[in-house]
């Protein structure tokens, strides 16, 4: 069956470090892979788009890379602030979209 | 500019009655979407439509309907509520698929 896991539950990283978070997924052939953060009582809010023939996407401080033949994608956050603390939760497009669990992200100033 | 807006934000129930929730979009989007969320479980898609009088289901489908009769509505029901339908309920919306989606911030139901 499908599958899409976020490898933490949780994450705790000092200020001004680098976050890395990852989604892995079998048993699946996704055209899309998104990002979004979601804080607690809200709706999730889509960060990153990347497409199954890029490698890696960026905006400001945030990165995203998609290795199909790994079936892994790479989220990093880098000199991380305290604001960036939440969930970060991937999602897989194919016919529909399917979320990962998410992963809680600390940052500690 | 409202997004995607969800009523009622909480609701409690007794085992066996039902209700809708409601959804709505203002900006036109063809795709909409429902999930729900659990602990340690992430969204997952129950039902959705990719555009008026088309819907089709998504992961976990069962004591649950949906209805597209326009571009802006996607109304949820619970034929018959079950204990284990309490969870945080949301729905999004996107131009199609392969787009971000917007999400409202969740109805929190409970069924006692």
């Amino acid at each position: 069956s499908q599958k899409i896991e976020q490898n933490s539950e949780a994450l705790n990283i000092q200020e001004g470090k680098t976050a890395t978070l990852t989604c892995n997924y079998t048993n699946y052939s996704p055209a899309y892979l998104q990002w979004y953060r979601q804080d607690p009582g809200r709706g999730p809010v889509f960060l990153l788009l990347i497409r199954e023939n890029e490698k890696e996407k960026r905006k400001e401080r945030l990165k995203v890379t998609f290795d199909t033949t790994l079936k892994q994608s790479l989220f990093h956050i880098t000199a991380s602030q305290p604001a960036d603390s939440a969930t970060y939760l991937c999602a897989l497009e194919g016919n529909d979209m399917r979320f990962g669990a998410g992963t809680r992200l600390t940052v500690k100033p | 500019n409202a997004g995607v807006t969800q009523t009622p934000k909480f609701q409690v129930l007794k085992t066996g009655q039902s209700m809708t929730l409601q959804c709505a979009q203002d900006m036109n989007h063809e795709y909409m979407s429902w999930y729900r969320q659990d602990p340690g479980m992430g969204l997952r898609l129950i039902h959705y439509s990719v555009g008026a009088g088309i819907t089709d289901q998504g992961e976990v489908p069962n004591g649950y309907n949906v209805s597209r009769s326009t571009t802006e509505d996607f109304p949820l029901r619970l034929l018959s509520a079950a204990p284990s339908q309490t969870s945080v309920y949301f729905c999004a919306s996107s131009p199609s698929l392969g787009q971000p989606q917007h999400f409202g911030d969740g109805t929190r139901l409970s069924i006692l």
